[in-house]
């Protein structure tokens, strides 16, 4: 089975502009969350999709943004960048019918500058 | 709010053991995960206990205490490769998994 797959590994970005990341989840799983990585705060969650539907949120402000397509594949946007908005962004899916375990993709590390 | 508690760096030698504690508050969390994060890599799950008790999977144990908020990770015959932050997670009753900010081991020869 492949993993989560995510895209693109590595991006620079200026300040104000926009950004999109995709996740491929692992096959036959309908639920993929969103965390940003930073050394100072560790994961912190951004949102959590589940067929389609936004289950969860973080607390964020609504510059952040998702969303999920009926092949589970989920999307994350991220607009009017700011500089501390630098940071590893990861997904992670997981099957809604077992303990819940998170499988993570490997990140999507976005600079701004 | 809903906060996992868990030092941020620890240092051990190769061979011996080592614990890495982790609380929460009791009334926001069902089960605690443990996972591993080598540096430049994603996370990978290391357990999850739901039930009171120690759970043992070859070097690695993990236990729980649901009444006092309160896991641990015991990590036995330590390896160099052990090197590595172990975060501690729990899903709240929204099931949103919450993580600690993780405690980076090094492992020293």
């Amino acid at each position: 089975k492949a993993g989560v797959t995510q895209t693109p590994r590595y991006l620079i970005k200026t300040r104000g502009q926009q950004v999109t990341l995709s996740c491929s989840p692992i096959s036959g799983h309908r639920s993929v969350s969103w965390y940003q990585q930073t050394p100072g705060q560790g994961l912190q969650f951004l949102f959590e999709y589940f067929s389609e539907t936004q289950r969860n949120k973080g607390n964020f402000p609504g510059r952040f943004s998702g969303r999920q397509f009926s092949n589970s594949r989920s999307e994350m946007n991220v607009s009017t960048l700011e500089l501390g908005d630098s940071a590893l962004y990861l997904c992670a899916s997981r099957d809604r019918t077992n303990t819940g375990e998170l499988f993570f993709g490997e990140g999507s590390r976005l600079t701004v500058l | 709010g809903q906060n996992i508690d868990q030092p941020t760096e620890m240092t051990a030698t190769e061979g011996a053991i080592v614990q890495i504690n982790c609380t929460y508050q009791t009334s926001g969390f069902n089960g605690l995960f443990w996972y591993q994060q080598h540096a430049g890599e994603a996370p990978t799950f290391l357990s999850y206990n739901v039930l009171d008790g120690l759970e043992e999977k070859g070097r690695f144990s993990s236990f729980l205490s649901r009444s006092k908020g309160y896991s641990y990770l015991l990590l036995k015959e330590l390896q160099m490769k052990d090197s590595a932050s172990y975060l501690c997670a729990g899903p709240n009753r929204d099931d949103k998994i919450i993580f600690g900010k993780g405690t980076r081991l090094h492992i020293l020869p």
